[in-house]
This record gives structure tokens, C-alpha cells and sequence, in this order.
């Protein structure tokens, strides 16, 4: 069965510090892999998508991930971290094509970032 | 566009009581989910439509809960009736489909629910 671990549940980091937020997956096939962030109150919103090709995949607000099939990982990058990127952040997986499951995402618990002035 | 619409925001209500949350999807998305959000569980799938077809409802805790989707700009998830562990973040979310680049979803603000 396709699952999604985030082993972090939080971080803190300094405003300023690089960050990395781990992802590891299961399953069976190449996945479609996604990074959601969550601001307190709100909605997930998309920070990045990994499909197929260059495992560097770029996001918005600065945010990168790295898809690594020899570590099943999809870790999120970014170099300079902010004081507003402090929120939680999901990864997920989605299945390929298998008939009910095919359009459903699975998410991790999450990650919790606070960062420190 | 505005993005995925849910009503209400807030909602309190007391056990027992029939619960109604809404949700207006992307146009032209023709897929959609419906999630629930808490401390304990984290972010759950209840169920998924595809074309307004329900897909995969393995997710629905137990028949207190139903979702029904009467056309393609139009969701309902129902709770009757409602009990204090049913307290959650619901969200919906819609895509442009199932498979390929179609699968980014996007949420809505989400409603959050509270049975007292």
C-alpha cells in the first residue's frame, strides 16, 4: 500500500538558515509526489509537483524538493528560510492509474516549521 | 477565479443535530474530494467524485456521513447525526482530473466544525 512518513513532526529554525523537511514514500511505481504548505486558518496550498524528468523540481516562494528513487525521499529544500514560511507543510503521493484509487492523494502528518527571529 | 468556495466557514452546532457543509469547485474541474483534518488522525480522504460520480467512499467514517454531488459546480457533505468526534476541518478540494498533470488539487478554506 502507497504511504507517505514525515519523520519530523516539528522544526524550528533560525529566520535567515537553510531548511529541510523529510519525505519518505512507498510505493510500488514511480509516484507523483507533492509538496503542500498550510498557513494557520487556511487551505493546503501547492508549493511544488515532481511527474517524471529532472528530480530538481522548483516551487514557488523559493522552495525546491529532490526526488531520489534510490531513498524513496522527496525531501523540500529552501535556502534562506523567512519568518512567513513558518506554517505546516504535507507531502503526498498520488497513485498512477489504478482503477478507484487512481485519483487519490496520500498525505504525510506533516511538518510543523516555526522559525526564530 | 476564485478558487474553491466552502460554506460555512464555521459552523457550531449540538449533537445530534443534521450538519450540511458546501462546496463550489473550480470550473472546469471535474474531479472532487472531500477531506477532514484533525490533531489526532492528520488529513483524512472521505470521498472523491470524478465527473460527479462518486469514485471511492472508503473513506466515509460510517453512514452518519454522505456526500452527494448533484452537478458539477455543486457539493454537499452530510452528517446525521452529528456527534461530538465528528469535530474537524473539513476541506474540499477539486482537480482537473485523475491522471497526469491533472492531479494537483486545490483546497478550499475549509470549514471548520464544531459539535458540542
Amino acid at each position: 500500500a502507497q504511504s507517505v512518513t514525515q519523520p519530523d513532526i516539528h522544526i524550528t529554525v533560525s529566520e535567515g538558515a537553510s531548511l529541510e523537511l523529510r519525505c519518505n514514500y512507498s510505493y510500488g511505481a514511480t509516484p507523483y509526489l507533492f509538496w503542500y504548505v498550510q498557513s494557520p486558518g487556511q487551505g493546503l496550498q501547492l508549493l511544488l509537483k515532481y511527474f517524471s524528468g529532472d528530480t530538481l523540481v522548483q516551487g514557488i516562494k523559493g522552495f525546491e524538493a529532490e526526488f531520489k528513487r534510490s531513498q524513496s525521499s522527496f525531501n523540500l529544500r529552501k535556502p534562506s528560510v523567512h519568518w512567513s514560511d513558518a506554517a505546516e507543510y504535507f507531502c503526498a503521493v498520488g497513485a498512477r492509474g489504478y482503477g478507484g484509487s487512481q485519483g487519490n492523494l496520500i498525505f504525510g502528518k506533516g511538518t510543523k516549521l516555526s522559525v526564530k527571529p | 477565479d476564485a478558487g474553491v468556495i466552502q460554506s460555512p466557514r464555521h459552523e457550531v452546532t449540538e449533537m445530534g443535530q443534521e450538519v450540511t457543509l458546501r462546496c463550489k469547485p473550480i470550473s472546469g474541474h471535474n474531479s472532487l474530494f472531500w477531506y477532514r483534518q484533525t490533531m489526532m488522525r492528520g488529513l483524512e480522504l472521505l470521498i472523491y467524485f470524478n465527473n460527479n460520480v462518486p469514485i471511492d467512499d472508503s473513506g466515509m467514517p460510517e453512514d452518519r456521513f454522505s456526500a452527494k454531488m448533484p452537478n458539477a459546480s455543486f457539493s454537499t457533505l452530510k452528517i446525521q447525526p452529528s456527534e461530538p468526534r465528528d469535530s474537524a476541518v473539513y476541506f474540499c478540494a477539486s482537480s482537473l482530473g485523475l491522471s497526469g498533470y491533472s492531479y494537483e488539487q486545490y483546497f478550499g478554506p475549509g470549514t471548520r466544525l464544531t459539535v458540542t
